[in-house]
């Protein structure tokens, strides 16, 4: 149980052009779902938290214009990185909140990395 | 968002016991101690999670002591496999959950 996935797992884009990554929790209803950013050998960056019906919440310092999040039903969460250039290349993470399933953990999708040429 | 201090890295021999600790000096009180694993390019895995003393399951237990300011992830008998980045957090519903990763532990298990 509590299974996350996300589509794609890969992409490379042209400058300028938008990228729209899904999350999807596979086995259980996500009220919250959480966008997170890692470049290399560094941390996870909590970039926004992504509540079901309503407008996300961003992190200081994350351009919500830029990057869009909807969450459009208890199983899903997009992110769609506008107008992408070559320095929002990244690993970019999803979680959902597991208090669907009486729990205090988030849950992790695997990842999608994002080059930007 | 309640931040964690950890070691940056440690190295341990195959088949030993691994004590991860972190610190969480401000933790509140409806706040839970998370543990994940990371390996590269894939998200974190879920470990083990805790409130207070000592909680245990297959894989990980997990101890805190009555302050709650420091945790220790304790890996019985760690395999070539368990090399990974070892994250602790604090957060709960009533923070909405956010989570604030600190750096974390890489752990390197030598053969």
């Amino acid at each position: 149980g509590a299974v996350v996935s996300q589509h794609p797992s890969r992409v490379i884009c042209k400058s300028g052009t938008s990228v729209k990554i899904e999350c999807r929790s596979l086995d259980f209803q996500a009220t919250t779902m959480f966008w997170y950013r890692q470049f290399p050998k560094q941390s996870l960056m909590l970039m926004a938290t992504s509540n079901e019906g309503s407008k996300a919440t961003y992190e200081q310092g994350v351009e919500k214009d830029k990057f869009l999040i909807n969450h459009a039903s208890l199983t899903l969460s997009t992110l769609t990185v506008t107008s992408a250039h070559p320095e929002d290349s990244s690993f970019y993470i999803c979680s959902a909140d597991g208090q669907g399933l009486g729990t205090d953990t988030q849950y992790f999708g695997p990842g999608t990395r994002l080059t930007v040429l | 968002l309640a931040k964690t201090t950890q070691p940056i890295s440690m190295d341990s021999y195959e088949g030993q016991e691994v004590n991860i600790t972190c610190s969480h000096n401000n933790i509140a009180t409806n706040d839970y101690i998370t543990w994940y694993q990371q390996f590269p390019s894939q998200g974190p895995r879920f470990i083990i999670q805790g409130y207070k003393t000592k909680v245990t399951n297959e894989v990980a237990s997990l101890f805190i002591p009555a302050d709650r300011k420091s945790s220790t992830l304790s890996l019985p008998r760690v395999s070539l496999s368990d090399t990974a980045v070892y994250y602790c957090l604090v957060g709960s519903h009533y923070g909405n959950n956010r989570l604030a990763f600190g750096k974390g532990n890489q752990v390197v298990v030598i053969p």
